[in-house]
């Protein structure tokens, strides 16, 4: 049973179009994150929820637009796809600090 | 904020050779610290981490790393080389005050030379 998964697993679109990417995590965690990893390998987190609750928001577009039903389950809806979102989106739930993040193993999403 | 600095974006290391990462951070409390290995077209997954008590952490594949709060450092050392661990592996410190937030270094790849 795979801890934390994604999907789909790739993602090609056209500039313009709307998409949504979805993580669901089985470890009974609290906390749910998005992470974004450009071509250079370099991540950052986009969003963080806690039992449902919203408690990361950085610096992201308005047309990304994280929805977590419960909070085994966290969303990524973005709208107006534009070429710069091209990347490798991590979904990724952790219980607390001192135990790090179980990541999933990402979505591919490139946009053309 | 915290930030993290992984020194050398690139690391060749022949089979059987030491394998040493060098992880800097900066934080304004005690940190947890973690090393993370991502092999390609594959999620991250947790190699060690230090959060109190002993320095020096032994994480999963024989890799180990130390604390040293004086040098603000988190090396990651592997005595010997094994062609398995070429990957990308990235340093990370833990933003108690944040959420948890997980902030990374800027990754390092290594390659592993037969």
């Amino acid at each position: 049973d795979t801890a934390v998964s994604q999907t789909p697993k790739y993602l090609v679109t056209q500039m313009g179009n709307d998409k949504s990417i979805k993580c669901e995590q089985n470890l009974g965690h609290d906390t749910m994150y998005w992470y974004k990893q450009d071509s250079k390998k370099f991540l950052k987190i986009m969003f963080s929820y806690n039992n449902k609750e919203l408690i990361i928001n950085e610096t992201v577009p308005n047309r990304f637009s994280p929805k977590s039903p419960d909070k085994a389950h966290l969303n990524l809806h973005i709208n107006s796809l534009e070429l710069g979102d091209s990347a490798v989106y991590f979904c990724a739930s952790s219980q607390g600090g001192s135990d790090g993040y179980t990541f999933g193993s990402g979505t591919r999403l490139t946009v053309v | 904020a915290q930030s993290v600095t992984q020194l050398g974006s690139h690391v060749s290391v022949s089979e059987g050779a030491l394998v040493l990462l060098r992880c800097n951070y900066s934080s304004s409390v005690p940190p947890y610290l973690f090393w993370y290995v991502q092999y390609p077209n594959q999620g991250l997954q947790l190699l060690l981490k230090y959060t109190t008590g002993a320095t020096l952490v032994k994480g999963i594949n024989g890799f180990e790393a130390e604390f040293k709060k004086s040098e603000t450092s988190f090396h990651l050392t592997k005595p010997s080389a094994h062609m398995s661990d070429a990957a990308e592996y990235f340093c990370a410190v833990s933003e108690r005050a944040a959420g948890n937030k997980l902030t990374f270094g800027g990754g390092t790849r290594v390659l592993v030379k037969p």
